[in-house]
């Protein structure tokens, strides 16, 4: 059965900092793996799709990266605004199978 | 193009009460997923249908149902209300293209309260 950690579960960084947040799976039989961003009550935002044949995806300040043979995802944002502050979650689906989600991390960004 | 939209946003009923939740997936997607959010439990997989068939299901009691119509909105029911029930509920919709096998795209959700 697949599982997804996501570490840490919160964080908390000043304005500016580039940081980078984990993301592994039990089961390397992965066919893709999304990131999102989810804001307090509110619904998931999709920011990257890596699928399985690719090592890296990019959208703006975005950089995700996915190694399969070792289970792990990282999600990079540079230069960090407060606008950034969220819930970041990380889901591997194995083609017809449902998304298997992470508990996600809690981001603060600090003015 | 619009995005997947739910339907009521918010939702507040009594235990033993059923409820039904709409969702309208993004013009062209033929896939809908429903997930439960807590907490406590984080996001938890419903089911899926395509094509107006179910083609996969979680590990919930049958008082939760769904179904999906020819132009492949989305209901989902849940009967006999239980206090766990109170929860986020989100509706997610993807295509089936090569290119992007299985991006799911999500609603806003609907928080259903029970007391």
């Amino acid at each position: 059965k697949q599982e997804v950690t996501q570490i840490p579960a919160a964080l908390s960084v000043p304005e500016g900092e580039n940081l980078v947040l984990n993301c592994s799976f039990t089961d390397s039989a992965i066919y893709n793996l999304q990131w999102f961003r989810q804001d307090p009550g509110k619904g998931l935002t999709s920011l990257l799709l890596i699928q399985s044949s690719q090592r890296e995806q990019t959208s703006g300040r975005l950089n995700a990266s996915l190694d399969k043979s070792s289970g792990r995802s990282t999600l990079y944002i540079a230069a960090s605004q407060p606008g950034d502050s969220a819930t970041y979650l990380c889901a591997v689906s194995s083609g017809n199978t449902p998304l298997v989600f992470g508990k996600g991390t809690r981001l603060s960004v600090i003015a | 193009k619009a995005g997947v939209t739910q339907t009521p946003r918010y939702l507040i009923k009594t235990r033993g009460q059923q409820v039904t939740l709409s969702c309208s997936p993004i013009s062209g997607h033929r896939s809908v997923s429903w997930y439960q959010q807590t907490p406590g439990q984080g996001l938890q997989f419903l089911f899926e249908y395509f094509s107006e068939t179910q083609r996969n299901k979680g590990n919930f009691p049958g008082r939760f149902s769904g179904r999906q119509f020819s132009n492949s909105r989305s209901e989902m029911n849940v009967s006999t209300l239980e206090l766990g029930d109170s929860a986020l509920y989100l509706c997610a919709s993807s295509t089936e293209s090569r290119s992007s096998y299985n991006e799911q795209f999500f609603g806003p959700g609907t928080r259903l309260t029970v007391l």
